[in-house]
């Protein structure tokens, strides 16, 4: 079973449009994250959520808003899409090991969203 | 400026040669992480290292956490085709877990 699934793993929409990428994590971690990745590979969190309340939401436009239904599922809605959207958003979970460390983090494998 | 600086940003060698990639940070860490990312999919976790002045190794990757555990390093001998990718150094600021940095990549082909 995977661990860490997306949906969609493609995404071409037309600017203007609002879309949904759903993630879901069967590994029992209470931290899942968003994370954009450029086409010039940089990875940058977006959002982190542990057990459905947000704590970390990074410099992202309001059009991007995190919706985490339960601590299994943190899903990415975005708003009136741009050119500038268009990118890898990968969603990661990991445990919190709080002051002991980082815990792994387990990627899905992301979704290509093409803004046209 | 990023926190975390990797470097080369690219590198393309011959199978059989040794490399070594960078990771620099001004700020000090608990512990790095070294990830690595094949095309198409999700990055994954090589290594995380949490002493200062820590050596691990990992079949031919070997891993070094600076004294200072500002900087790090991924050493590759006798590369092969298959570790091809995007490698990328990550760390938490403050200790800080669930908000995760990464380095921009240093992205490794080797060819036969």
């Amino acid at each position: 079973d995977t661990a860490v699934s997306q949906t969609p793993k493609y995404l071409v929409t037309q600017m203007g449009n609002d879309k949904s990428i759903k993630c879901e994590q069967n590994l029992g971690h209470d931290t899942m994250y968003w994370y954009k990745q450029d086409s010039k590979k940089f990875l940058k969190i977006m959002f982190s959520y542990n057990n459905k309340e947000l704590i970390i939401n990074e410099t992202v436009p309001n059009r991007f808003s995190p919706k985490s239904p339960d601590k299994a599922h943190l899903n990415l809605h975005i708003n009136s899409l741009e050119l500038g959207d268009s990118a890898v958003y990968f969603c990661a979970s990991s445990q919190d090991l709080g002051n002991r460390g980082l815990g792994t983090q387990y990627f899905g494998p992301g979704t290509r969203l093409l803004v046209l | 400026t990023q926190l975390l600086e990797q470097s080369p940003q690219f590198l393309s060698i011959q199978e059989g040669e040794n490399l070594t990639v960078y990771c620099n940070s001004s700020s000090v860490f608990s512990s790095l992480q070294w990830y690595r990312q094949e095309p198409g999919e999700g990055p994954v976790l090589l290594v995380t290292v949490v002493t200062g002045g820590e050596v691990k190794k990992l079949k031919r990757l070997t891993f070094q956490f600076g004294d200072a555990r500002k900087d790090s390093s991924l050493h590759i001998t006798a590369a092969q085709p298959g570790d091809t990718g995007l490698y990328l150094c990550a760390g938490a600021p403050h200790n800080n877990g669930n908000d995760m940095r990464f380095g921009a990549g240093t992205r490794l082909t080797v060819k036969p």
